[in-house]
């Protein structure tokens, strides 16, 4: 398996764009996971999928961003509009919930909003 | 819920010392605790996890963790410093079936 997939690997908009993060979770695993990270905040939960369905949202900020996750293999974190205090590195990451196994973490994508 | 404390955000050891991070959690029931690694502009690597078996768990690259109940705490360590050890470590707790949730990091510094 090529492991969690992020796309685009950097992000450069500006400021009241809409911004879409893109995840491919590992195969198999029915458990994904948004995270942004800041050196003001560290690695801050967003929201988590089980089973494609949203099981805690409460680590998103802001009615600004909203996450999909319409199948088991896709999701989406989208922000709009984008300010520049969003600009942070996202992470997706994926785990099979069925027992004790750890989340496996993509590269991320470096957001910077201008 | 749960939430991890680590101690330090910033930790200087000498190449070829002991390593020690901190890590202390909270949790209202038995939990899963894990240690990852996150190198310059990558994601995160798993180090080693606890879950319930063995209370002294070991991991990659020669790190162990003690998980230890009645301290909450869930310290990581290793006996020699490499300069490649030089990263920063994040501790997690995850309460079973549920999120997981990180510590805000500690950047490990190796002097030479």
């Amino acid at each position: 398996d090529a492991g969690v997939i992020q796309s685009p690997r950097h992000e450069v908009t500006e400021m009241g764009q809409e911004v879409t993060l893109r995840c491919k979770p590992i195969s198999g695993h029915n458990s994904l996971f948004w995270y942004r990270q800041t050196m003001m905040r560290g690695l801050e939960l967003l929201i988590y999928f089980n089973n494609n369905v949203p099981i805690d949202d409460s680590g998103m900020p802001e009615d600004r961003f909203s996450a999909k996750m319409p199948n088991a293999s896709f999701s989406t974190l989208k922000i709009q509009p984008s300010e520049p205090r969003d600009s942070a590195v996202y992470f997706c990451a994926s785990s099979s919930r069925r027992g004790n196994t750890e989340a496996f973490f993509g590269q991320g994508t470096r957001l910077t909003v201008v | 819920a749960q939430s991890v404390t680590q101690l330090g955000s910033h930790v200087s050891v000498s190449e070829g010392a002991l390593v020690l991070l901190r890590c202390n959690y909270s949790s209202s029931v038995p939990p899963y605790l894990f240690w990852y690694v996150q190198y310059p502009n990558q994601g995160l690597q798993l180090l080693l996890k606890y879950t319930s078996a063995a209370t002294l768990v070991k991991g990659i690259n020669d790190f162990e963790a003690e998980f230890k109940k009645s301290e909450t705490s869930f310290h990581l360590t290793k006996p020699s410093a490499h300069m490649s050890d030089a990263a920063e470590y994040f501790c997690a707790v995850s309460e079973r079936d549920d999120k997981i949730i990180f510590g805000k990091g500690t950047r490990l510094h190796i002097l030479p």
